[in-house]
């Protein structure tokens, strides 16, 4: 079956570590996005990828880095200089941008930094 | 300014009655979509309905249907008939639009708790 693979589920680390969310999808979409999700709230876009070796910042890519490599994979790194970086982090993709595509995503990493 | 809005956090009802989730949206383009998901406390967010800014119908799917009032700028869902696998986070999102060409994010509102009582 087609769809979105995130590891792992749980994910503890210390502070001041960097830590590298994957996110592996086969539905042949060109897009990937990394979305955060902190409690009682919406979600907030981190990175998106239209293609293959491009990426753009979304509104809170402070303290984040990505890769876009192979059109399968859009690993997420969180990286010492994230304040806040405890949070539900959900990637997704799409077909494209246009219309009505709506954007599929995985079962999500909880990160836990202390 | 927010540009989605759920004034609704949380919401009850009861098993096989119908039950409407509020979205009020801010966009000043002519060309946008909106969206609703579904989040189980799993975490996963399950895609629902979407509704064009030009579509002329009201956009259904199933048990779930929108009101959609252009000059209002809302976009309410309507789940009938719900059942307690309904209980869940509702998120409604915007995608605007540009001139023709592709924009790539979704703005998520804040989100409704929706619970379905036996």
């Amino acid at each position: 079956d087609g769809g979105i693979t995130q590891s792992p589920k749980y994910l503890f680390r210390k502070e001041g570590q960097n830590v590298t969310l994957s996110c592996e999808q086969n539905l042949n979409h060109d897009a990937m996005y990394w979305y955060r999700q902190d409690p009682g709230q919406g979600l907030r876009l981190i990175y998106y990828s239209q293609i293959v070796n491009d990426f753009q910042k979304g509104d809170i890519a402070e303290g984040y880095s990505v890769s876009r490599e192979k059109k399968e994979s859009f690993p997420l790194t969180v990286t010492s200089a994230q304040k806040n970086p405890t949070a539900f982090y959900l990637c997704a993709s799409s077909i494209g941008a246009r219309g009505h595509s709506p954007l599929h995503f995985g079962n999500g990493t909880r990160l836990t930094v202390t | 300014a927010q540009k989605i809005t759920q004034t609704q956090p949380g919401m009850f009802v009861q098993e096989k009655e119908a039950v409407t989730l509020d979205c009020t949206y801010d966009t000043s383009d002519q060309s946008y979509g909106l969206f609703w998901y579904k989040q189980p406390s799993s975490g996963e967010m399950i895609f629902l309905i979407y509704q064009g800014s030009y579509d002329e119908q009201n956009a259904t799917e199933g048990r779930y249907s929108l009101n959609f009032q252009k000059a209002r700028k809302s976009t309410n869902l309507v789940i009938s008939a719900s059942q307690l696998g309904d209980s869940a986070m509702y998120f409604c999102a915007m995608r605007e639009g540009q001139s023709g060409g592709s924009n790539y994010k979704l703005t998520f509102g804040k989100g409704t708790l929706l619970t379905v009582n036996p």
